[in-house]
């Protein structure tokens, strides 16, 4: 079947406006998770929903960035007044479940973020 | 929080030979450690994990070891081929119940294999 889908795939903004990044999980996952990741580095985690409920938000680096999940399907990220700071590729993530195998991440190919 | 390490950052092996990539991580509750190669521009891909509750495991020309003593684990990829050119990441993943779990990632190991 189809794996998680990222859009756009590139977004070039300019310092100060607002963006929003979709995510669709695989179908009928019920983790979904944003990670960031800065050139060259390891990705980081920004935020987990589990469904609809956003349980973890502790990686999101200021009030400028907001995530939701509302039907507990498809994600967006959205980051308001962006920075140069922001420029990083924006990965999703989704899981089955949350034990043993069904925890087994499964990326998008990510959003690349660039902000002038 | 958990702390990731990976070492070498740049390893380059000429076609055939082997390639060792090791990790260390810091917080004994991690129990899911999966390794994921992402070429260039492209998504990370799951090339194999394991649990805690082994030491080793294998997938063809891939393996993986455990130490849990020494909170360290590694990848190795035996009779290296172009394609196997990428970057890899070590992650691990704490055990918690009834939520699933964030993974922390190490900082990348570019691999080129040469011919």
């Amino acid at each position: 079947g189809a794996g998680v889908s990222q859009s756009p795939r590139y977004k070039v903004a300019k310092r100060g406006q607002d963006v929003a990044l979709r995510c669709d999980p695989i179908s009928g996952h019920v983790s979904l998770f944003w990670y960031q990741q800065a050139l060259g580095q390891g990705p980081e985690f920004l935020t987990y929903f589990q469904n609809e409920a956003q349980l973890d938000k502790s990686g999101l680096p200021s009030d400028r960035f907001f995530a939701e999940r509302p039907e507990g399907s498809v994600s967006t990220l959205k980051i308001q007044r962006t920075q140069q700071e922001d420029s990083a590729v924006y990965l999703c993530a989704s899981s089955l479940g949350l034990a043993g195998d069904k925890n087994i991440q499964y990326f998008g190919a990510g959003t690349r973020l660039s902000v002038l | 929080g958990e702390n990731v390490e990976q070492h070498p950052s740049t390893l380059s092996v000429q076609e055939g030979d082997s390639a060792v990539i090791k990790c260390t991580y810091s917080d004994s509750a991690s129990n899911y450690f999966p390794w994921y190669k992402q070429e260039l521009g492209k998504r990370p891909q799951l090339i194999i994990d394991i649990r805690s509750n082994v030491g080793e495991k294998k997938d063809q020309r891939i393996a993986v070891t455990l130490n849990k003593t020494a909170k360290h684990f590694s990848l190795h990829i035996t009779e290296t081929q172009p394609e196997d050119s990428a970057v890899y990441f070590c992650a691990a993943m704490k055990k918690t119940t009834g939520t699933a779990s964030k993974l922390t990632f190490g900082t990348g190991t570019r691999l080129q294999v040469t011919l």
